[in-house]
């Protein structure tokens, strides 16, 4: 499988900040990694597909001005929650596309907005 | 569309025993995955275990093994000897094969597993 990280595993801001969120792929090239969100005692929620050098497929519903995806690099996709207000604090996973399909995950990120 | 079901919101079972959560899924697809995530209290999601749809035979993962009947298009998770480290919640995940490779999941299953 693939290991997978992100950055940062914590983080706390005020209300009209930005907040940018980091998703590697260590040991395996990535042309492809989700994010999601997940609201307490919830299901993941599909949020974008990021594609490596090209723009993310956003899902219906979510704004893709309000969160901004790059996936500049095989091992790196980076997600901004602009003027992030305290509804957008939440948990943040992503993931990686593997072998046979397989999605390995990230270890999250919890969003709280002040 | 796809859609995931798992009936059993919160199941119990006493350590060393053996459970089974239930899933089942509607596709028209003929082709595609089918995984088992866990997700423990740090809310790290694992795979459990993987089964593509074309293998009759049933994937296992040491403790874990699964039950897939294609036409009755269920998917269930038997976990043996259950450990207290097997606390967490399932989740059951449906993956069209060859398409926009978007995992559906179900709602998930709590699984305590009591002393």
């Amino acid at each position: 499988g693939a290991v997978v990280s992100q950055h940062p595993s914590w983080v706390i801001c005020k209300s009209g900040t930005s907040v940018k969120i980091e998703c590697r792929s260590l040991d395996f090239q990535a042309t492809t990694m989700f994010w999601y969100r997940q609201f307490p005692k919830q299901s993941l929620m599909l949020m974008a597909t990021s594609n490596e050098g090209s723009k993310a497929t956003y899902e219906q519903g979510v704004e893709k001005d309000k969160f901004l995806i790059n996936h500049a690099s095989l091992t790196l996709s980076t997600l901004t929650v602009t003027s992030a207000h305290p509804e957008d604090s939440s948990f943040y996973i992503c993931s990686v596309s593997g072998d046979q399909e397989t999605q390995y995950f990230g270890p999250g990120t919890r969003l709280l907005v002040l | 569309a796809q859609t995931v079901t798992q009936s059993q919101p919160e199941m119990s079972v006493q350590e060393a025993e053996t459970v089974t959560l239930s899933c089942t899924y509607d596709t028209s697809e003929n082709n595609y995955y089918l995984f088992w995530y866990k997700q423990p209290p740090s809310r790290q999601m694992i795979l459990v275990i993987r089964q593509e749809a074309y293998k009759q035979q049933n994937a296992t993962e040491n403790r874990f093994s699964v039950n897939f009947q294609k036409a009755a298009k269920s998917f269930s998770l038997k976990i043996s000897d259950s450990q207290l480290g097997d606390t967490a919640m399932y989740f059951c995940a449906f993956l069209f094969q060859g398409g926009s490779e978007k995992l559906v999941f179900g709602k998930g299953t709590k699984l305590t597993v009591n002393p």
